[in-house]
């Protein structure tokens, strides 16, 4: 298993310019999350979704958006990059609710200059 | 009322010492507290957790206390050692609900 895998390791992007997280998980588990981490500000949930079709906005979700096609896969999208989204990115997966485990990506480290 | 407060933000402790995260939340529903360890570079990954229906949760050298009265919980690590040495978040949830809500982080330094 692979687990949760997450496409591109770094990017740097311009102002205004958009692009897609990629996320895939080989677990077949219901639910996946985007996550971004700032220093000293934790991991915050920006979207995530509970099965396939299915989406919901976290803490911090304006300036990007999701969608669930398949179990496997949880792109995120950002639209008009701007430099406050300049964050590490996670993607994070979890068979079920509440108590069950996330098992965390790799992370994207973004750049918006 | 969906917050969760860590503290220290930061912690540099010797090898062998006692090494001691502490949170505090402020929503009563919350049933399910782990704790996630994050290496630099790496994602985060779980590392303990408890259920409020125990006041201590012990693994290894890794300790969870919790106390539900005063909505606080802490991670003790014994015989600290430098390959400890990240970031450790706390984090809540209802184990009803569908996500969780993480502390600030704590970035742990044991030195040799």
């Amino acid at each position: 298993n692979a687990g949760v895998t997450q496409t591109p390791k770094f990017r740097i992007l311009k102002i205004g310019q958009s692009m897609t997280l990629q996320c895939t998980q080989d677990m077949n588990h219901n639910y996946m999350y985007w996550y971004r981490q700032d220093p000293g500000m934790g991991l915050k949930l920006i979207y995530y979704s509970v099965g396939a079709g299915i989406t919901d906005k976290g803490e911090v979700p304006n300036g990007y958006n999701v969608s669930r096609s398949t179990t496997e896969d949880f792109p995120l999208r950002l639209e008009l990059a701007a430099p406050s989204q300049t964050s590490v990115y996670f993607c994070a997966s979890s068979y079920s609710r509440g108590y069950n485990e996330q098992f965390f990506g790799p992370g994207t480290r973004l750049t918006v200059l | 009322q969906q917050q969760v407060k860590q503290s220290p933000q930061s912690l540099i402790v010797q090898k062998g010492g006692i090494s001691i995260i502490n949170c505090a939340y402020e929503n009563t529903a919350f049933d399910y507290f782990p704790w996630y360890q994050q290496f630099p570079g790496k994602g985060p990954a779980l590392l303990i957790a408890i259920r409020p229906d125990v006041s201590e949760k012990k693994e290894g050298r890794f300790t969870i206390s919790f106390n539900k009265s005063a909505k606080q919980f802490s991670l003790h690590i014994m015989d600290s050692q430098p390959g400890d040495s990240a970031t450790y978040f706390c984090a809540a949830s209802k184990t009803s609900g569908s996500r969780l809500t993480f502390g600030e982080g704590t970035q742990l330094t044991v030195n040799p």
